[in-house]
């Protein structure tokens, strides 16, 4: 069973600032590695699929990168509205899909 | 626009049934595998079971696997999952979700709000 362990937990920033965010898998997982948001109250939102590809209507303030066991979510600059929990996913394991157990970015 | 709404959810006591349903629309679910997936504060987020939209080939995380059973009402445009012998892990917001592609590629790129299950004495 892949793990997917996400850092860190909390990520305290201000608006404007650069965040970013790290997803290690226990195993490879080739590229196959997605990136959510989530906001309280509401379902997760995709924001990147196969670890570098933006998701329909994702601003391009996000991006991916890794490969392999190693991967990262850049916000280049934070808005407001970029305040949430973010959770990467694998389906490598198919048609298990793994999550990683979060990263709260926090208004600092 | 692709819209999900979960209903069915609610309070059932240990070893209880519950079946939860989803209703789709602004696309053709047939096209499409779905799933469930569920939530909790404890576990986070967690896949529960896929069905494929290319051939109905259903399949389940192993936590459910015997217990709960995926459907689909094409008909409807409906999702369902029928959960028996309910335990207090189950206790969740389960989701239900689009995948991409009709295979199941578990890229879950549209999800509904959730319906809350509790099982609780």
């Amino acid at each position: 069973e892949i793990v997917l362990t996400q850092s860190p937990a909390t990520l305290s920033l201000s608006p404007g600032e650069r965040a970013t965010l790290s997803c290690r898998a226990s195993q490879s997982v080739s590229s196959y590695l997605a990136w959510y948001q989530q906001k309280p109250g509401q379902a997760p939102r995709l924001l990147i699929y196969d670890a570098s590809n933006r998701a329909t209507g994702i601003p391009a303030r996000f991006s991916g990168s890794g490969s392999g066991t190693d991967f990262t979510l850049t916000i280049s600059s934070l808005e407001p509205e970029d305040f949430a929990v973010y959770y990467c996913q694998e389906r490598n394991s198919w048609p298990r899909g793994t999550f990683g157990q979060g990263t709260k970015v926090e208004v600092k | 626009e692709v819209q999900l709404v979960e209903s069915g959810g609610g309070v059932v006591q240990p070893g209880g049934s519950l079946r939860l349903s989803c209703a789709a629309s602004g696309f053709n679910s047939d096209d499409y595998a779905m799933h469930w997936v569920r939530q909790t504060p404890g576990k986070g987020l967690e896949w529960v079971s896929l069905i494929s939209g290319d051939d109905g080939s259903t399949y389940y995380a192993d936590s459910v696997k015997g217990r709960f059973t995926i459907s689909r009402d094409n008909s409807k445009n409906s999702l369902y999952l029928q959960m028996n012998s309910l335990t207090t892990e189950d206790t969740a917001l389960y989701y239900c979700v689009k995948d991409y592609d009709g295979g199941g590629s578990l890229r879950f790129d549209s999800w509904g709000q959730g319906t809350l299950v509790t099982v609780s004495s």
